[in-house]
């Protein structure tokens, strides 16, 4: 069974550093699909980034990175240079299967709540 | 474009009682889902769809029903209602096929007392 692990229960850091949220996953299909969503203190939920199993490429939008490794089944987020609009929980998610697009049944990890102290 | 939406936004129900959590999408997604959402718990899929009646149970599907009559709505019913229902509950909408993500919708926040 697939199975996503948030080790970092809560984070916080000062305006302006780096942090890295961790995600470790869990799967037997050799197709699937990571996500992570951020859900601000308002509560809805917000798509970040989707990365398939057979693209390893690091992806860099503006301040936000993310690093996939297969070998260690880690999707990492890197947010640089954080600001206190940054604050919120982050979940990362799976998809097992071609499918893919999550609605059929995505397996989120617990979340890391991240406080950017100003 | 509305999206995904869920109604209502917040609900109390006492012991024993039913109700029915609506979910609509106007973007003509094939996959629907709920999932719960409890303090540390993240997201855990209750019920999904992969399309005008056909349903499956996902993780914690008891208590529970759903149908899919239509493309857009994917009701939520809660038979007889338990303080561990107590949660918040998302909808998603999704495509077929990976190269997609699921739309969630504003959320709906259940007190069972």
């Amino acid at each position: 069974a697939q199975k996503v692990t948030q080790a970092q229960t809560e984070i916080s850091v000062v305006e302006k550093e780096d942090v890295t949220l961790d995600c470790v996953y869990e799967t037997r299909d050799t197709t699937y699909y990571l996500f992570w969503y951020k859900q601000p203190p308002s509560g809805e939920l917000v798509f970040l980034i989707r990365r398939n199993s057979f693209d390893e490429q690091n992806e860099i939008s503006g301040r936000y990175s993310w690093n996939f490794q297969k070998s260690t089944s880690s999707f990492n987020f890197t947010i640089t240079a954080s600001q206190v609009v940054d604050s919120a929980v982050y979940f990362c998610a799976l998809s097992e299967g071609y499918s893919g697009g999550g609605a059929d049944g995505l397996t989120f990890g617990k979340g890391t709540h991240l406080i950017i102290q100003p | 474009n509305a999206g995904v939406t869920q109604t209502p936004k917040f609900q109390v129900l006492k012991t024993g009682q039913s109700m029915t959590l609506q979910c609509a999408q106007d973007m003509n997604h094939e996959y629907m889902s709920w999932y719960r959402q409890d303090p540390g718990m993240g997201l855990r899929l209750i019920h999904y769809s992969v399309g005008a009646g056909i349903t499956d149970q996902g993780e914690v599907p008891n208590g529970y029903n759903v149908s899919r009559s239509t493309t857009e709505d994917f009701p939520l019913r809660l038979l007889s209602a338990a303080p561990s229902q107590t949660s918040v509950y998302f909808c998603a909408s999704s495509y077929w096929g990976g190269n997609t993500e699921a739309f969630f919708g504003q959320g709906t926040r259940l007190t069972v007392v």
